[in-house]
């Protein structure tokens, strides 16, 4: 199978712009999750989607945002960038059914976005 | 925030198992232990987890405390490729999905 893949790799954009970014996830996975990761903050979920509705969502402000499609790859869109969203955003997808036990999340190798 | 403590580096000699501790002495019943690594630049990757027994895959191995309120992960015999920030989760699931909430880790360095 093939893994959870992110485009673009790598985005500069500046400030005030917005942004775009996708993500596919496993055949099969019906959850995606979005995570940023910044020296200063470690990583922090941002949400999560599954069969296209937001089921969870961490503490960020409301220039993030994503949606999901119903083949399940999402893209998760910033924006009026500021010069702190400069990071690298992570996609993990699972299948987000699990019934009383755990639900693995497989992560892509994530999209560096620097902000000028 | 996380409901971990771990130490903030550690160092291996290849060849030699690492053993990682972390504390969760907050650790809830219905809590289970992930354990993930990240490499330099690269997604998290999925190690291990458990919720009260002792696991065991071909990664790595995952000894919990009866009281569940510290877990170590050993890498039996670590190479120059575990070099990576290795992160201890405490993680509720249930029907659905739950968030994974990472604390700082542990670098491990791997030495020749």
């Amino acid at each position: 199978k093939a893994g959870v893949t992110q485009t673009p790799r790598y985005l500069i954009k500046t400030r005030g712009q917005q942004v775009t970014l996708s993500c596919s996830p496993i055949s099969g996975h019906r959850s995606v999750s979005w995570y940023q990761q910044t020296p200063g903050q470690g990583l922090q979920f941002l949400f999560e989607y599954f069969s296209e509705t937001q089921r969870n969502k961490g503490n960020f402000p409301g220039r993030f945002s994503g949606r999901q499609f119903s083949n399940s790859r999402s893209e998760m869109n910033v924006s009026t960038l500021e010069l702190g969203d400069s990071a690298l955003y992570l996609c993990a997808s699972s299948q987000g059914n699990a019934v009383g036990g755990p639900d693995e999340q497989f992560f892509g190798p994530g999209t560096r976005l620097t902000v000028l | 925030d996380a409901k971990t403590t771990q130490p903030p580096s550690m160092d291996c000699a290849e060849g030699r198992a690492a053993n990682l501790p972390c504390n969760h002495s907050t650790i809830s019943g219905n809590e289970y232990v992930y354990w993930y690594r990240q490499i330099h630049s690269q997604g998290p990757q999925y190690i291990i987890h458990g919720l009260k027994n002792n696991e065991t895959n071909e990664m790595a191995s995952l000894i919990i405390t009866e009281d569940r309120k510290s877990s170590t992960l050993i890498l039996p015999h670590a190479t120059l490729r575990d070099t990576a920030v290795y992160y201890c989760i405490v993680r509720v699931t249930h029907s659905g999905n739950t968030p994974l909430v990472f604390g700082k880790g542990t670098r491990l360095s791997v030495i020749a």
